[in-house]
């Protein structure tokens, strides 16, 4: 079973209007973390954003935030005020237990921001 | 800055030769990470290490091996090419703890013809 869904290959967003990216996780550990990677057309992938299974607030870090429904098993990725910029794939993944493991990663979604 | 670099940007191969990539982090992480990513199916995982000597399998290891005799360099060794191991390869890093990240190299892109 996918240990991370993102059901949006691709998604278009009008500049400077906000868009919301999904993700849905399956585990049974109670100790997990959610992140979220941007990967522009260069190829790098960038760290955004992250959100523990503990933590009681949605993280936030400037224009992206993480809308985290622990009990639906989602963590969507809100990016405000998109910008042309912001035109990558988007990956979500899980870390799940002790830290020896591996970030297992959803297929991604690629935004489109449109002029 | 952490930095995690990949010995090739662009690697051109035959079938049947065997391939070296490595991958050198600077920043003393414990994990270190290979995957490959395929349009449509994300990055999988092929094999981790977490400590020197240490390995373990990830999601897809068959035709790969790895070798890690120093903590900052991690290498994934393809023992006989083949063209299905056409694709991009990124090498990762982290401190161990659910609540890091992983640091992530430029990438090789592999064509074996």
């Amino acid at each position: 079973a996918q240990k991370i869904t993102q059901t949006q290959p691709g998604m278009f967003v009008q500049e400077k209007e906000a868009v919301t990216l999904d993700c849905t996780y399956d585990t049974s550990d109670p100790s997990y973390g959610l992140f979220w990677y941007k990967q522009p057309s260069s190829g790098e992938m960038i760290f955004l954003i992250y959100q523990g299974s503990y933590d009681q607030q949605n993280a936030t870090e400037g224009r992206y935030s993480l809308n985290f429904q622990k009990a639906r098993k989602s963590a969507n990725l809100v990016i405000s005020a998109s910008q042309l910029g912001d035109s990558a794939m988007y990956f979500c993944a899980m870390r799940e237990g002790p830290g020896n493991t591996p970030l297992v990663f959803g297929k991604g979604t690629r935004l489109s921001v449109i002029a | 800055d952490v930095k995690v670099t990949q010995s090739s940007r662009y690697l051109v191969k035959r079938t049947g030769e065997k391939v070296f990539l490595e991958c050198v982090q600077d920043m003393d992480h414990e994990n270190m990470f290979w995957y490959r990513q395929d349009p449509g199916l994300g990055l999988r995982l092929i094999y981790f290490s977490y400590d020197v000597k240490m390995k373990e399998k990830g999601d897809i290891p068959e035709g790969y091996s790895v070798s890690r005799e120093k903590k900052e360099r991690f290498s994934l060794i393809l023992e006989s090419a083949s063209t299905n191991q056409t694709s991009m390869y990124l090498c990762a890093s982290s401190l161990a703890g659910v609540n890091y990240e992983q640091y992530f190299g430029p990438g090789t892109r592999l064509t074996v013809t």
